[in-house]
């Protein structure tokens, strides 16, 4: 089946370490999103990539990092550098950045601890 | 930039009745999206209906619709005969060339 997967749904780390959130998709999409979303709260853009080696930062950025050495894989590395760091992240993709339905992953819970 | 702004955080309606879920925008784009997604306490993002920002008739899937008006910059969902399942986080959403946004949401409680 296709789908978008996020792994993995629950995430401990120690303060100070970074740590990487997989996202992978097998719809063939050109676009993938991470995003963040914090309790009662909506989803704010932390980065996107609209084609395999390029990426850009969304209002969001700082302290995460991401790569998309492949067009089904997009993982976002939340670095030492992001002083909140838990959240519920959601990686999404779309076929286009316009005008089509995001599909969403399950999401992954990072707790700070 | 892209803005979407949902001024209801919270919504109550009565089981069985229609409810209005409002959302404005704000973007420079010619050409966009406009989407709505549910998530329920589970924290999965179900996508809902969309709108194309050239498409002049109101999108409409099942219960759902969304009343579209460009000049006024809304794109409000309306869900028809509401059921107790229907109790999650609304959020709002607008592709253009760049990105793609989402409102800040809004929890709709069904009561029986």
């Amino acid at each position: 089946d296709g789908g978008i997967t996020q792994s993995p749904k629950y995430l401990f780390r120690k303060e100070g370490q970074n740590v990487t959130l997989s996202c992978e998709q097998n719809l063939n999409h050109d676009a993938m999103y991470w995003y963040r979303q914090d309790p009662g709260q909506g989803l704010r853009l932390i980065y996107y990539s609209q084609i395999v080696n390029d990426f850009q930062k969304g209002d969001i950025a700082e302290g995460y990092s991401v790569s998309r050495e492949k067009k089904e894989s997009f993982p976002l590395t939340v670095t030492s550098a992001q002083k909140n760091p838990t959240a519920f992240y959601l990686c999404a993709s779309s076929i286009t950045l316009l005008g089509t339905e995001a599909f969403f992953g399950q999401g992954t819970r990072l707790t700070v601890v | 930039a892209q803005k979407i702004t949902q001024t209801q955080p919270g919504m109550f309606v009565q089981e069985k009745e229609a409810v209005t879920l409002d959302c404005t925008y704000d973007t420079s784009d010619q050409s966009y999206g406009l989407f709505w997604y549910k998530q329920p306490s589970s924290g999965e993002m179900i996508f809902l209906i969309y709108q194309g920002s050239y498409d002049e008739q109101n999108a409409t899937e099942g219960r759902y619709s969304l009343n579209f008006q460009k000049a006024r910059k809304s794109a409000n969902l309306v869900i028809s005969a509401s059921q107790l399942g229907d109790s999650a986080m609304y959020f709002c959403a607008m592709s253009g060339n760049n990105d793609m946004r989402f409102g800040a949401g809004t929890r709709l409680t069904v009561k029986p």
